[in-house]
């Protein structure tokens, strides 16, 4: 069964434009991890961050977390055409990561 | 490095023929998992191993086998391919268990007709 969702399904936005996505999950994890798939590519880690985190940043990427809330958003600032792809959410508990149906973003030019 | 390395990348199969997709890793992670992606549905879990010597079903385990022969091979096969089965294959490994970053190969993309 699906634990991530992913939202939205599907965002067009400008270059230079910031963009989020935002990713639920049901049950306790020990990190949330996001993964980026340009198309018909395998998927590339993008940032994890643990439950006891509440915020990471890796170059243009800022991810939060909250436990409470069971929910995180990936933040892209100054998004570039290569950017242009899916983002996937998964959450990681045990042996196994349950991933989102992802969130496919494109940058207009 | 090579990183993961899946084979075929893509393949064709009639209803009830079988095939086994190859999958190494040369990082000497302890962990490899096979995932299908089917459009609209993320990823889901087929099998996985937790370390060498060990299999266990994930959520879509109907219709395929798993065989991990080595610390770094890990095969996914079907034994009487169906139409359902078509997808986009992926094998991934980690170092250990799911604390750290996968790493995904390019994926398979298989059309049973």
């Amino acid at each position: 069964s699906q634990q991530g969702e992913e939202d939205p399904q599907a965002l067009s936005i400008q270059e230079g434009e910031n963009a989020t996505m935002n990713c639920s999950y049901k049950t306790s994890i020990n990190n949330l991890q996001w993964y980026r798939q340009n198309s018909g590519r395998g998927l590339v880690h993008l940032i994890l961050i643990r439950s006891n985190e509440r915020e990471k940043h890796s170059g243009r990427l800022r991810v939060t977390l909250d436990t409470s809330k069971k929910s995180s958003s990936l933040l892209i600032t100054a998004s570039r055409a290569a950017d242009t792809a899916s983002y996937f959410c998964a959450t990681a508990s045990n042996y196994q990561l349950i991933w989102g149906a992802g969130t496919k973003l494109i940058i207009k030019p | 490095n090579a990183g993961v390395t899946q084979t075929p990348k893509f393949q064709v199969l009639k209803t009830g023929q079988s095939m086994t997709l190859q999958c190494a890793q040369d990082m000497n992670h302890n962990s490899m998992y096979w995932y299908r992606q089917d459009p609209g549905m993320g990823l889901r879990l087929i099998y996985y191993s937790a370390s060498e010597g060990t299999t266990d079903k994930g959520e879509v385990p109907n219709g395929y086998n798993v065989s991990r022969l080595n610390k770094r091979e890990f095969s996914l096969r079907l034994e009487s391919a169906a139409p359902s089965q078509t997808s986009v294959y992926f094998c991934a490994s980690i170092e250990q268990g799911a604390r750290g970053e996968l790493f995904f190969g390019e994926g398979s993309r298989l059309t049973v007709l």
